[in-house]
């Protein structure tokens, strides 16, 4: 099946350390997404990258760090920078082929820094 | 910035019934529009999307509503059934090709059986 594997589900980390969050996709999408998502609020963008090599800051990149070094793969790490790191971690694609095409996304990495 | 409301947080509709879940939005440069379901613990489905050239786009049990004098967007559920139950959000794109979609905050759609 298509679709987009993100894992592990739930991660926990003593403050002060780095993570990494994995993003795998197998729908041949050239785009992918990082979005934050917190109680109460919409999902906010963290990093994009529209092609490998390459990737541009969202709204909120500050304390976030990605790379795209296949298609395939946008790993995100949340450094010790990031001052509420507390969140859940929605990776998505898309397809850039043509006009309007909607995000998909994986189930999502819950993160609890403590 | 622009931001994309919905009117009722909260939502409970008998199993069986039509439900609507509304969505406001502010910027008459949007383009696109998408409406997504959200199950607990998992990530947002797609579930129809529409183009600022339609008023109105159906899909299995689904229909969205655009009307864009008042910026407003529905998401219509027939004979809702209990896997319906989810939060239920809206995203709007505003200049397409900006790739940042603005998200609303969600509705809870509850079935009561």
């Amino acid at each position: 099946d298509g679709g987009i594997t993100q894992s592990p589900k739930y991660l926990f980390r003593k403050e002060g350390q780095n993570v990494t969050l994995s993003c795998e996709q197998n729908l041949n999408h050239d785009a992918m997404y990082w979005y934050r998502q917190d109680p109460g609020q919409g999902l906010r963008l963290i990093y994009y990258s529209q092609i490998v090599n390459d990737f541009q800051k969202g709204d909120i990149a500050e304390g976030y760090s990605v790379s795209r070094e296949k298609k395939e793969s946008f790993p995100l790490t949340v450094t010790s920078a990031q001052k509420n790191p507390t969140a859940f971690y929605l990776c998505a694609s898309r397809e850039t082929g043509r006009n309007n095409s909607p995000l998909h996304f994986g189930n999502g990495t819950r993160l609890t820094v403590t | 910035g622009e931001s994309v409301g919905l009117h009722l947080p909260t939502l409970s509709v008998q199993e069986g019934d039509n439900s609507i879940i509304n969505c406001a939005y502010s910027n008459s440069a949007s383009d696109y529009f998408i409406w997504y379901k959200q199950e607990s613990g998992k990530g947002p489905q797609f579930i129809i999307d529409i183009r600022s050239n339609m008023d109105k786009r159906q899909g299995q049990r689904v229909t969205v509503l655009l009307n864009k004098t008042v910026k407003h967007l529905s998401l219509q559920i027939a004979a809702t059934q209990p896997g319906d139950s989810a939060v239920y959000f809206c995203a709007e794109n505003i200049n397409f090709g900006n790739e940042k979609l603005t998200f609303g905050t969600g509705t809870r759609l509850t079935i009561i059986p």
